[in-house]
Parts: structure tokens; C-alpha cells; sequence
């Protein structure tokens, strides 16, 4: 019954490696996000897809690809890890824009980069 | 861009204290958005204020969106231990978030 679900829990990889995060809601929601969350708790928003389309794309690494499948999933690639990945990624979703409406976050992804 | 500053970073207080915190923006804000994050957890939702001097009231949660719609603040009525987490605002237009302060509770 989760209503946004991330997967894996915890990653820890070499640095150099590719990883990929998924991300999945059954809330009927029609926009998703990808946070970063850093040591020192900062909440950064990276990405935002609206129907499956782009909307923001915060000045982040182009080693960083999102893709959304559909309108429930929302992944993100990332290449060539670097110790700097190091940290929490929360996905979330909401019925339109952010803004407005409450956001419904995962329980995150703490990505770990030797 | 549009820059949200909360204060203070840190919070300790003996159970039973109150406690606030303050969210200021450079820029007039269209809504306010209040999320907690419980140590290990994920921000959860709390409220949103899009109304000039609009106050809304939460059990021991007051919720504050000033006048000129550049500040917020939300204060919690003598807290208990289940309040420990971080609180963070999010401001209008690209959801900006807050720093967060973090609540320490000491029973």
C-alpha cells in the first residue's frame, strides 16, 4: 500500500560504476520529482516530470538521466559515480505542480560511493 | 534566484519548552509549504499557506505567513519528544527549499 516506493534502500558502489535508482507511485499522480538530500540535510530538487515530460532540470551533472516510462514511474541513471553522489535521493510526486499541492515523498535511496 | 533562509539551523530544548522556527525569502512568495522529517524518515507533508497574514492552527502547530508574504514561521507549543526532526519550508514559485532546522527534544 506504499504510496511512493524507491528501490534500492541503500546502494554502495565504486566510484566510477553506473546505478540506477527506480521510483514508483500509485497515488494517480500526474508530476514526479528527484531530490538530492546531502550530510548536512540541504533538499535540493533535481528533476521534475509532468506526464512523463521534463519540466525542470536544475543545473545537475549531465551524468544524471532521469526517464519516465509512464506516468507512475520516474528512474534515475546515473553514470561514472563520483565520491560527490554520495547522499540521499527522495523521489515524490503530487497532483499537478509542486507548488500547489502537496508533495508525497519516497523513503529514499542512500546512495554510498567508496 | 529566489533564496529561502530558515533559522536557526539547530534547536535544542527541554521537553515541554516551545519552540519556532523562521523561514525568510529575498522575494515576495506565492505559497509556503511546511514539511517534517523524522531522523531516518522522509519530509512528510505538514500544511501550505498562500494567504497575506494568514495563521493556521495544528494541535500544538501554529503555522504564520507574514503580511508581505516573505516570511513564515511555525511554532510548536510545548513540545514532546515525537516532535524530534527537521522542519523545512518550501517556497513558491520552484519549490526552493528551506535549509530546515533541526529540533532536538531532551525528555
Amino acid at each position: 500500500d506504499t504510496a511512493v516506493s524507491q528501490t534500492p534502500k541503500y546502494l554502495v558502489t565504486q566510484m566510477g560504476n553506473d546505478k540506477s535508482i527506480k521510483c514508483e507511485q500509485n497515488l494517480g499522480h500526474d508530476t514526479m520529482y528527484w531530490y538530492k538530500q546531502d550530510s548536512k540535510k540541504f533538499l535540493k530538487i533535481m528533476f521534475s516530470y509532468n506526464n512523463k515530460e521534463l519540466i525542470i532540470n536544475e543545473t545537475v551533472p549531465n551524468r544524471f538521466s532521469p526517464k519516465s516510462p509512464d506516468k507512475a514511474h520516474l528512474n534515475l541513471h546515473i553514470n561514472s559515480l563520483e565520491l560527490g553522489d554520495s547522499a540521499v535521493y527522495f523521489c515524490a510526486s503530487s497532483q499537478g505542480w509542486m507548488a500547489y499541492n502537496e508533495q508525497f515523498f519516497g523513503p529514499g535511496t542512500r546512495l554510498t560511493v567508496l | 534566484g529566489q533564496q529561502v533562509m530558515q533559522i536557526p539551523q539547530y534547536q535544542h530544548v527541554q521537553e515541554g519548552e516551545d519552540f519556532t522556527t523562521y523561514c525568510n525569502s529575498s522575494t515576495t512568495l506565492s505559497n509556503i509549504q511546511w514539511y517534517k522529517q523524522r531522523p531516518g524518515g522522509h519530509p512528510v507533508f505538514l500544511i501550505q499557506l498562500v494567504k497575506s497574514g494568514e495563521v493556521k492552527k495544528q494541535k500544538r502547530l501554529t503555522f504564520q505567513f507574514g503580511e508581505a508574504k516573505k516570511n513564515s514561521s511555525l511554532h510548536i507549543t510545548a513540545t514532546q519528544t515525537t516532535d524530534v526532526g527537521t522542519y523545512f519550508c518550501a517556497g513558491l514559485g520552484d519549490m526552493r527549499f528551506g535549509a530546515g532546522t533541526r529540533l532536538t527534544v531532551k525528555p
